[in-house]
């Protein structure tokens, strides 16, 4: 079916608000991937998940990102109490298993004011 | 996990060939090598993937040498649409829970 799709496009916020970034995966992938963006910089990876479960959270910047995954469909990266410097462009990737070949998302553009 | 070297940038002329080496000095026996693509905003795109010595598709062809440490990705007759980052990408080929790490990636741009 259709790509990874991901949304919003683009979100303004407010420093101090969270926000929620929500990611679909081709239908049929197991492994769920988050990545983030800076401007003019490489992928930072922050997490993936194997189905609904993410064994490895330790690319989470810190205690104020958290994500989740249910029906091994659909994932939400949230971004509690926003900081300028999570101003990125946010990617979601899957693959049909881990280690696969990886297809991504147009991202969602995160800008913190 | 392998860590990658690539350079930051190269420049090339439409028509040319562009060879863009990365470097993997700790790659594990269970490791692919893997080549993304990524125009500006856009999320990167899959080009060609490898193991061990040559592997080429309609894009591209992926040398790999013997000993693994490095492998080349190269783009035949590059167009101005060619102009993107190029990220190389080694992961490790287990059952068990793993990550795949994304360099900083090579800029290429193409002039006329």
């Amino acid at each position: 079916g259709a790509g990874v799709s991901q949304s919003p496009s683009n979100k303004v916020t407010e420093k101090g608000k969270d926000v929620e970034l929500r990611c679909d995966p081709i239908s049929g992938h197991t492994a769920l991937y988050w990545y983030r963006q800076r401007l003019g910089q490489g992928l930072e990876f922050l997490i993936y998940f194997q189905g609904n479960s993410a064994p490895d959270k330790s690319g989470l910047p810190s205690d104020r990102f958290s994500a989740e995954r249910t029906g091994e469909s659909v994932s939400t990266l949230t971004i509690q109490r926003t900081q300028q410097e999570d101003s990125a462009v946010y990617l979601c990737a899957s693959s049909l298993v881990q280690q696969e070949t990886q297809y991504f998302g147009p991202g969602t553009r995160l800008l913190v004011l | 996990l392998a860590k990658t070297t690539q350079p930051i940038s190269m420049d090339s002329y439409e028509g040319q060939e562009v060879n863009i080496t990365c470097s993997h000095n700790n790659i594990a026996t269970n490791d692919y090598i893997t080549w993304y693509q990524q125009f500006p905003s856009q999320g990167p795109r899959f080009i060609i993937q490898g193991y061990k010595t040559k592997v080429t598709n309609e894009v591209a062809s992926l040398f790999i040498p013997a000993d693994r440490k490095s492998s080349t990705l190269s783009l035949p007759r590059v167009s101005l649409s060619d102009t993107a980052v190029y990220y190389c990408l080694v992961g490790v080929l287990t059952d068990s829970w793993g990550k795949l790490q994304f360099g900083a990636g090579t800029q290429v741009v193409v002039t006329p």
